[in-house]
């Protein structure tokens, strides 16, 4: 059984920095691309961060682009993301999830057929002073 | 930027047939896939690929893709399908987009 479990939320200041891990078991973790996607309590999903098996690509929503940053270590199945200069729009449950395919594709592809097939239960970012 | 648009929220009779559509331009040209959100709950996917359905995932859910509107379609809904639902694309300007979400009360 596929598990994803986010660890590292809580209460943050404006500006200060947090990191967000998810420890990933169940499957063969380096197969996988992995993603964070957040939502606001009561909002809808938006898509935040994404990375392919080998870290070899990665992206960023533009809203968090330059801010936060993904990365993953294949040795202890785990995903990571640091967020940086928080902002109080940054309030949100933040998912680790597993996408269906080895890839992330970046621009310059062409209509990939994606989903993504297991999410973890999020852990709270609350921004506020 | 790319945006999917979804009704804010659906409503359905017990037994009945709910459309959920999702809208965007020339959506037609891209994959599709769809996530229920129960209160709580993770999202889990129900349509992938425009009209699959995942392992465990009740025949009453159904998809398609055409022009600038995919459809997921709940047949015979239950009050078990009660949940938000939210479309989901891939696009060069803005990478694994999702829909702006629906909820589908089974009155």
């Amino acid at each position: 059984e596929v598990q994803l479990v986010e660890s590292g939320g809580g209460l943050v200041q404006p500006g200060r920095s947090l990191r967000l891990s998810c420890a990933a078991s169940g499957f063969t973790f380096d197969d996988y691309a992995m993603h964070w996607v957040r939502q606001a309590p009561g909002k809808g999903l938006e898509w935040v961060s994404g990375i392919s098996w080998n870290s070899g690509s990665k992206g960023y929503a533009d809203s968090v682009k330059d801010r936060f940053t993904i990365s993953r270590d294949n040795a202890k199945d785990s995903l990571y993301l640091q967020v940086h200069i928080l902002r109080p729009e940054d309030t949100a449950f933040y998912f680790c999830v597993k996408d269906s395919t080895s890839l992330h594709y970046g621009p310059g592809n062409a209509n990939p057929p994606i989903y993504f097939d297991s999410w973890g239960q999020g852990t709270l970012v609350t921004v506020s002073s | 930027s790319y945006e999917l648009t979804q009704p804010p929220s659906v409503s359905v009779s017990p037994g009945q047939t709910a459309r959920i559509t999702c809208s965007g331009d020339k959506l037609g040209n891209q994959y599709v896939c769809w996530y229920q959100q129960k209160p709580g709950q993770s999202p889990v996917v129900v349509i992938y690929e425009n009209s699959k359905r995942p392992s465990g995932i009740p025949e009453r859910f159904s998809g398609s893709n055409s022009g600038n509107t995919a459809t997921l379609t709940i047949s015979g809904t239950q009050a078990i399908d009660e949940a938000d639902y939210y479309c989901q694309t891939w696009d060069s300007r803005s990478p694994y987009v999702f829909g702006t979400g629906t909820k589908v009360t089974v009155l």
